[in-house]
Order: structure tokens, then sequence, then C-alpha cells
């Protein structure tokens, strides 16, 4: 079975500092691993995907991930946030593409 | 295409009620999948579809859960006999085979 953890319900960091969320995942079979953001009242969008390959990943609004299969880790980073940033992000695995396994979620402040 | 609708976008209903949500997938999507976010928690599956068929179902989906997708089109999620620990955020996605999952903006119900 797999899952996911997310070290940290809420990450405060200024406008223009680095953004870290963590992720930790667990699968017995290599993982495809995912980070989605969520807006108030929205639905689930998805920033960046690791299935294969290189192991640092580039998504959407200059995010990016890590996958390390020796740390079982995949964390998002961002050099320079910004106020858009501020939402709720959430790390997610699968096998194979199949059904996704989130972990509980990171709310990211930005302060002005 | 718009992307994955879902309606309605609320619902309020009595304990003990019966209530149908519905999800419109991306129109060449063949999966469709159904997730249930409840408050400070990451989305959980429910269930998905490839085309019109079933193929999972979490342990998460008691008997009073019934979900369909006549035709391999749009989907229905019904639950019968409402209970308050059934007020939660239910998201559907779409994908084409096994890729990425487009989700929708959720259906949120509130049991009183």
């Amino acid at each position: 079975a797999q899952s996911v953890t997310q070290l940290g319900s809420h990450v405060s960091v200024s406008e223009g500092a680095l953004v870290l969320l963590r992720c930790n995942y667990s699968s017995s079979v290599p993982p495809y691993l995912f980070w989605y953001v969520q807006y108030p009242n929205q639905g689930l969008q998805l920033l960046l995907k690791y299935t294969t390959g290189a192991t640092l990943v580039k998504g959407i609004n200059g995010f990016e991930a890590e996958f390390k299969k020796s740390e079982t880790s995949f964390h998002l980073t961002k050099p320079s946030a910004h106020m858009s940033d501020a939402a709720e992000y959430f790390c997610a695995v699968s096998v194979r593409g199949n059904k996704l396994v989130f972990g509980a979620g990171t709310i990211l402040r930005v302060k002005s | 295409d718009t992307g994955v609708s879902q309606d309605p976008r609320h619902k309020i209903t009595k304990r003990g009620q019966n209530v149908t949500f519905r999800c419109d997938p991306i129109s060449e999507h063949n999966r469709l999948y159904w997730y249930r976010q409840t408050l400070g928690q990451g989305p959980e599956f429910l269930t998905y579809f490839q085309n019109e068929a079933q193929l999972e179902k979490s342990r998460l989906l008691s008997d009073r859960f019934s979900a369909e997708r006549p035709k391999g089109s749009f989907s229905t999620l019904e639950i019968q006999r409402t209970e308050q620990g059934d007020s939660a955020m239910y998201l559907c996605a779409s994908s084409l085979d096994y890729g990425e999952q487009f989700f929708g903006p959720g259906t949120r119900l509130t049991v009183l």
C-alpha cells in the first residue's frame, strides 16, 4: 500500500523567500509522484509530476520538485514566493497512474 | 472543452435524506474517479470507472453509497440515508487511461 506524509500542516514565508514544502512517501513499487495546489473553493490543479526519468521535475508557476529514492522524498520548492502562491498544497502518490493517495496537505501563507 | 464539471456545487440536506451528485468528465476521458475530502485532510479515494465498468471501490464506500457511469459518460454518486459524518467535499476527476487526472470543482455536502 502507498502512503504520503507531509511535514508541516502550515508553512509561512515572506514574499520573495524560498518556499520548501516537504513530502515523504511509502510505496512497495516504483511510485508516480504528484504535487497539486488547491485554491479556496476550487478543485485541485496539477503543479508537477514524476513518473520516470529525470529526478528533478519542473512544473507550473516556477515550482519544482526532486525525487530522491534513497530518502523516499519528493519535496516541493520555489526560489521566490509570490503572494499568489498562498494556497493549500497536496502531495500524492500512485501506482502506474492509478488512484491517487494524498497527504493531509500543507497550507502556505505568504507574508508581504 | 471546459473541463470536469460537477453539479450541484453545494448541497445542504437533513440527516436521513438521500442525495445524488453528478460529474461530467472531459469528453474523451475514459477513466472517472470519485474522491472525498473532509476538513483538514487530503482527498481520499472512493471509487473509479473505466468506461462504464466500476473497477475498484474503497472500503470507505459503505453500502449507503452507490456510483454509476451509464454509457461511460457522466457519473452519479448517490448517498442514501445521509449521516452527519457524510459531510465533506466530493471531488470528481477524469483521465485518459493512466494519464493526468483533471479535477472538477467539487460538491460540498452539509448534512444537518
